[in-house]
Order: structure tokens, then C-alpha cells, then sequence
């Protein structure tokens, strides 16, 4: 496996179910962050780790739970969602938060999670 | 950051040139433009990034006026597969901490 990895790629879940999103990659990279896709809006970032450290959580409701267990894995942890929650999911990593040079992120192909 | 400001939406056809122009008249002075391409689907995809006046890749060019109050990211000869939305961004690097914001693009249908 290369790049950004995802899975599931597809998840379909009730408001009472508890699920967890899983990112992988495989750059080297030390920055991984959680994206929100709604239909019809923009990108939304929702969560920032850097060398395994939370340094952004963008005012995501505690049903959303992100774990970064090492700098190769992200996962968001889901509970109690509502239909409103439905979205693409996007992660994303990127070599550093270093504020020196330019830090291309790389996504992966996303989540499709629709909540019933 | 800069906010920028992009048409919704353009039509193209197979094998023309597109230029999708955005606007960022409050850009700061470290502040660099990057365009991103999403597919139905799919996560974005860097496209390029550049400070001033025109930078090139295999891909795609970026005009950059002296001014930087604008950027026009040039496509050329557009094939059905560059049905897309681009996103333009302007920011200091890095892009990652500093909330890169997408904002809601230019959708982009090359019709045969």
C-alpha cells in the first residue's frame, strides 16, 4: 500500500451504533488530520495531530473521538451520531507542522458514512 | 488566512485550454497560493503551489500577477478526466496547521 489509505470506504450505521474510521499512511509523515465533507460545503477540518499529539480539535461535537496511537494511524472513533453526521470523511497527512517550508497534504480516498 | 474567491462553476470542452482565476486581494506578504483537485469521492490532490509569477508543472501552469491579488491556474487541453472541483488556497506555509481552508471551488465539466 502507498499514500493514503482508508477504511471502510463505505459505512452505514445507526444513531445508536458505535463504529471507529481508520487511517492509514505510509509516507513517513509526522502530521495527520480529519476532514468533514458535506454535500454542497466546503471542506471542514475537524482534528490535527502532530507526532501523535491532538494539537486541533476545530469545535467537533464528543461524539466525533479522534486516537492517533503513532504516526502512521489515525482513527475516529464514532458514537451516538445523528443523520446530520453523514458526509464524506477525508484524512489527510502532510511531512510536519514545521512552519518553515511548504507542507503538501496528501488525502486519502475517504469514508462515505451515511447514519441512519 | 486569506479568503479567496472562485467562480462556482465553469463548462469546457475536449481540448481547450481553462483558466480558472482566483481572487485573494488580502493576501499577506508570506502567504503562498496552492490549487487542489477533488474528484467525486475522493480526497483533494495537490496540483501546484507557487509565491509570484508563473510556475509550471507536469500538470498544470499558475500565473501569479506582481500585485498577488489574484492567481490563474491554467489547464491545458482539458480531457474528460479533469471533471473536477479545484480549490484554491491561500496561506502561509505550512498549509497543514495553519487551517487550510477550502473553501466551496470551481466545479469544472469538460464536455466531449
Amino acid at each position: 500500500e502507498t499514500g493514503v489509505t482508508q477504511t471502510p470506504r463505505h459505512l452505514v450505521m445507526g444513531m445508536t451504533n458505535k463504529k471507529s474510521l481508520k487511517c492509514e499512511q505510509h509516507l513517513g509523515h509526522n502530521a495527520m488530520y480529519w476532514y468533514k465533507q458535506s454535500a454542497k460545503k466546503p471542506l471542514e477540518l475537524m482534528f490535527v495531530y502532530s507526532l501523535e499529539e491532538r494539537v486541533e480539535n476545530n469545535s467537533v461535537p464528543s461524539r466525533f473521538s479522534p486516537e492517533c496511537p503513532n504516526s502512521s494511524h489515525l482513527f475516529l472513533h464514532l458514537h451516538t451520531l445523528q443523520p446530520e453526521d453523514s458526509a464524506l470523511y477525508l484524512c489527510a497527512s502532510s511531512e510536519t507542522l514545521d512552519r518553515v517550508s511548504y507542507n503538501e497534504q496528501f488525502f486519502g480516498p475517504g469514508t462515505r458514512l451515511t447514519v441512519l | 488566512l486569506a479568503k479567496t474567491t472562485q467562480p462556482i462553476s465553469m463548462d469546457s470542452y475536449e481540448g481547450q485550454e481553462v483558466n480558472i482565476t482566483c481572487s485573494h486581494n488580502n493576501i499577506a506578504t508570506n502567504d503562498y497560493i496552492t490549487w487542489y483537485q477533488q474528484f467525486p469521492s475522493q480526497g483533494p490532490r495537490f496540483i501546484i503551489q507557487g509565491y509570484k509569477t508563473k510556475v509550471t508543472n507536469e500538470v498544470a501552469s499558475l500565473f501569479i500577477p506582481a500585485d498577488r491579488k489574484s492567481s490563474t491556474l491554467s489547464l491545458p487541453r482539458v480531457s474528460l478526466s479533469d471533471t473536477a472541483v479545484y480549490y484554491c488556497l491561500v496561506g502561509p506555509p505550512p498549509g497543514g496547521y495553519q487551517k487550510v481552508t477550502f473553501g466551496t471551488g470551481t466545479k469544472l465539466q469538460v464536455i466531449p
